[in-house]
């Protein structure tokens, strides 16, 4: 267990509908990133939140958007859903320790999502 | 231009044998993190090694060592004596900026690798 929790694990909806996948970073981490893995295209970055704040965007398209809440928990909003945004989504949450050096990344167990 | 290049789109091994996997990157920081993750069919991401730009020597964890040739720009993984349970799909990672706020991983296409027995 990486104690990032991402919920719900499958997914499967129509096109045009609208879904939200949660994020819960590992206990301690303030950080949460977003990924999309599809096939064609890879693990892509998404979003980064750190304590409530976005700080990194990457490709997320306009119909998807995130926000991370003052409990830390995240949510990645995905709305006029197409058959190609049907992937894994990951998040990630990471650590600084106090000296400042940050010690890496772990990854939940992703949302799969299917879009039909 | 991708930052991060892996060749080899699958590879077959034979089991206890050692296995090279070949990365290599781009980045004009001089500040960055480069990683490896395994991914089993299962799915989850597993994080197996991490090496910083400035880190005099290649990292190790267990089985897996990290052959980091910073002026070739080369951050190549070696399992030693590889099993079963190492077929998979690995991703090699970097992160630019390591004292950035605004900091994000950028993965390559991953090599999957096959353990025969």
């Amino acid at each position: 267990d990486s104690g990032v929790t991402q919920t719900p694990k499958h997914l499967i909806t129509a096109t045009g509908q609208r879904v939200t996948l949660r994020c819960s970073p590992r206990s301690g981490d303030l950080s949460v990133y977003w990924y999309q893995q599809s096939l064609d295209q890879g693990l892509q970055f998404l979003i980064h939140y750190y304590n409530g704040e976005e700080r990194a965007k990457g490709n997320i398209l306009e119909r998807f958007s995130a926000q991370q809440f003052p409990d830390l928990h995240s949510e990645l909003n995905l709305s006029s859903l197409e058959l190609g945004d049907s992937a894994l989504y990951f998040c990630a949450s990471s650590v600084r320790q106090v000296s400042g050096v940050w010690s890496g990344y772990t990854f939940g167990s992703g949302t799969r999502l299917t879009v039909v | 231009a991708q930052k991060i290049t892996q060749t080899q789109p699958g590879m077959f091994v034979q089991e206890k044998e050692a296995v090279t996997l070949d990365c290599t990157y781009d980045t004009s920081d001089p500040s960055y993190g480069l990683f490896w993750y395994k991914q089993p069919s299962s799915g989850e991401m597993i994080f197996l090694i991490y090496q910083g730009s400035y880190d005099q020597q290649n990292a190790t964890e267990g089985r897996y060592s990290l052959n980091f040739q910073k002026a070739r720009k080369s951050a190549n993984l070696v399992i030693s004596a590889s099993q079963l349970g190492d077929s998979a799909m690995y991703f090699c990672a970097m992160r630019e900026g390591l004292w950035n706020r605004d900091d994000k991983i950028i993965f390559g296409k991953g090599t999957r690798l096959h353990i025969l027995p």
